[in-house]
């Protein structure tokens, strides 16, 4: 079985400056990892994931996850946010050699990004 | 770019009815999903669906829920006896294959809102 943590309900941050929204994961067997976003009142977007090979994934936006074997963490950060990042944002694990693809989310962190 | 689309966006149901909850994937995706989102909680698995019949399912999806793929476009789902606690947003989700390539991905609708009063 798998469980993800996300270590922060919320998060608020002034438009400008960086910011880290934290993941931990467990799992008795090897995990692909993702991050979804959800603006208000829409779906579940997908923003990157970690399937195999360099361990730094980014997306179009701007934003970058980093994937630690070791630390069982998979931490997304960008170094400069726009008011428009605003939205809820959940790390999600798939485990590896199941043909079904099931998540697990994590309970979602809050991004604030105040003008 | 390609879109699932579920229907209706919000749905209010009475206590002990049932209620269909409709979906449709993209078109060339071959395993489908729900998920539902408690207001305030994690976002959980329910169900997935290969081949026209489920293939995993969680201890939430209990007899009350079943799935269908009733004309190879449509994926529904089916709550026949409503409670309160199922009060939820339930997303659909579609992937072109569940297994080891570099497309998976899943593909989610926007969710339908369900209200049982």
């Amino acid at each position: 079985a798998q469980s993800v943590t996300q270590l922060d309900s919320q998060v608020p941050v002034f438009e400008e400056a960086p910011v880290e929204l934290r993941c931990n994961y467990s799992s008795s067997v090897s995990v692909y990892l993702f991050w979804y976003v959800q603006y208000p009142n829409q779906g579940l977007q997908l923003l990157l994931k970690y399937l195999s090979g360099s361990t730094l994934v980014e997306s179009i936006n701007g934003f970058e996850a980093e994937f630690n074997k070791s630390q069982t963490s998979f931490h997304l950060r960008k170094p400069s946010v726009h008011i428009s990042d605003t939205a809820e944002y959940f790390c999600a694990v798939s485990p590896w050699g199941t043909s079904y693809g099931k998540l697990t989310f994590g309970q979602g962190t809050i991004l604030t990004v105040h003008p | 770019e390609p879109e699932v689309t579920q229907t209706p966006s919000h749905q209010v149901t009475q206590m002990g009815q049932e209620v269909i909850l409709r979906c449709v994937p993209i078109s060339n995706h071959l395993y489908f999903y729900w998920y539902r989102q408690i207001l305030g909680q994690k976002v959980e698995f329910l169900v997935s669906f290969y081949n026209n019949e489920i293939s995993e399912k969680s201890e939430i999806f209990d007899d009350q829920f079943s799935v269908e793929r009733p004309d190879g476009s449509n994926f529904t789902l089916k709550i026949r006896s409503t409670k309160l606690e199922d009060s939820a947003m339930y997303f659909c989700a579609s992937s072109e294959t569940g297994g080891l390539t570099t497309n998976y991905g899943y593909t989610f609708g926007s969710g339908t809102r369900l209200t049982v009063v």
